[in-house]
């Protein structure tokens, strides 16, 4: 949805740079959530955020940091990116009640040489 | 923890056959949602199964869920090219987190 944008589409870095991937969200949702997306592995949560105070550790947040700047933004960072955190990444937003449908954002392109 | 497997991984059809992929659990599934994401795009939610035994239907797309609430599957009749890309399953795991599957990926041929 364009709802949900993330910045940058695509990035490539090298060995132990760090990055930060951005989301923002004009939905007026309160949860959001960070996955990364592998061939033949599904999505996988790396850490979510019920509100601007929350944060929890999702399956695999090892290497991985996040903040909740604002209701609206959701960031995640590799302190010092290594080449098996190549992946596609997604942030995803969800209202918190009845069927909390996720919306995704268009997806992050992350290549670690 | 729990796993969420989907099978086939792949499924290549020709246009015009059905197509079925299932979401199998170790445990039991709690609420499961169904995604589809076209080739290069992101997850779009589908449908939403709660209870038991639960069959939902989209025009060619029947949803179910199993009695025991291991598995659900989704099941798509005479498929079109408009239906290619990857389906997801994804289970409702504590506090409103979802569990995702590995995916079925659908090629459909024309």
């Amino acid at each position: 949805d364009a709802d949900v944008t993330q910045t940058p589409r695509n990035r490539i870095t090298k060995t132990g740079k760090r990055i930060m991937l951005e989301c923002s969200q004009t939905k007026g949702h309160d949860r959001m959530y960070w996955y990364r997306q592998d061939p033949g592995l599904g999505l996988r949560l790396i850490y979510y955020s019920f509100d601007v105070k929350d944060i929890n550790k999702g399956e695999i947040s090892d290497g991985y940091s996040v903040s909740r700047q604002a209701q609206a933004k959701f960031s995640l960072s590799l302190e010092s990116a290594i080449p098996n955190q190549t992946a596609l990444y997604f942030c995803a937003t969800s209202y918190g009640s009845g069927t909390d449908t996720q919306y995704f954002g268009p997806g992050t392109r992350l290549t670690v040489l | 923890g729990q796993q969420v497997m989907q099978i086939p991984q792949y499924q290549h059809v020709q246009e015009g056959e059905d197509f079925t992929t299932y979401c199998n659990s170790s445990t039991t599934l709690s609420n499961i949602q169904w995604y589809k994401q076209r080739p290069g795009g992101h997850p779009v939610f589908l449908i939403q199964l709660v209870k038991s035994g639960e069959v939902k239907k989209q025009k060619r797309l029947t949803f179910q869920f199993g009695e025991a609430k291991k598995n659900s599957s989704l099941h798509i009749t005479a498929t079109q090219t408009t239906d290619v890309g990857t389906y997801f399953c994804a289970d409702l795991s504590g506090t409103y987190k979802y569990i995702f599957g590995t995916g079925t990926r659908l090629k459909v041929l024309a």
